[in-house]
């Protein structure tokens, strides 16, 4: 079966560089996640699309924007990049509006792994 | 704004003993799922649990939702060391989840 798939798997930046991490959901799925997990952290939310409408928005820092394309992929751009923001990037992307009772089970892509130095 | 915990934080177990995480939210969840991680992986669903009381088994896993939907336990009999790995709880609907601070599971044969 088609799983999330992500790119790059690898990224490494200098402090105040930019980057932009991709995400490509499963076929049909119409709704897409971005978290950020630090080492030994559990996954913080930053923000996430419907329809290609953004749908909510958590700790994500103004240097950061997204955006989901009429494909349905998206792009994670971050800016003026920080030591602090070295972690683990994931998307995950989920089917909503089955039709039937709701069900918020999220795929989880292999992540992103971003290293600022 | 919500806040969800796990403990313990960490557990060493030998193999074939049972395992225990419990989940806990400051705010009535609707729903509350459970994840998986493996070290350098990325976090697999493994259910949901929608219902007040709700009890869910999967083989060695057991899954219950409590009566007033603010916590949650994953119990795991006769652990493997195919289970070791982090244990996430998250609470949220459709647009976002958040994560328990997890367990982490370490079994030794």
């Amino acid at each position: 079966a088609a799983g999330v798939i992500q790119s790059p798997r690898h990224l490494i930046k200098e402090k105040r560089e930019t980057a932009t991490l991709k995400c490509y959901p499963i076929p049909r799925h119409d709704t897409v996640y971005w978290y950020q997990q630090g080492p030994g952290q559990d996954p913080q939310f930053l923000i996430s699309f419907y329809e290609k409408m953004q749908s909510d928005k958590g700790s994500i820092p103004d240097r950061f924007s997204a955006q989901q394309f009429s494909d349905y992929h998206s792009e994670l751009n971050m800016s003026s990049l920080e030591l602090g923001d070295s972690a683990l990037y994931f998307c995950a992307s989920s089917l909503v509006a089955s039709g039937g009772l709701p069900s918020y089970e999220q795929y989880f892509g292999p992540g992103t792994r971003l290293t600022v130095t | 704004g919500q806040q969800v915990m796990q403990i313990p934080q960490y557990q060493h177990v030998q193999e074939g003993e049972d395992f225990t995480t419990y989940c806990n939210s400051s705010t009535t969840l609707s729903n509350i799922q459970w994840y998986k991680q493996r070290p350098g992986g990325h976090p697999v669903f493994l259910i949901q649990l929608v219902k007040s009381g709700e009890v869910k088994k999967q083989k060695r896993l057991t899954f219950q939702f409590g009566e007033a939907k603010k916590n949650s336990s994953l119990h795991i009999t006769a652990t493997q060391t195919t289970d070791v790995g982090t244990y996430f709880c998250a609470g949220g609907g459709f647009q976002k989840l958040v994560f328990g601070t997890g367990t982490r599971l370490l079994v030794s044969p």
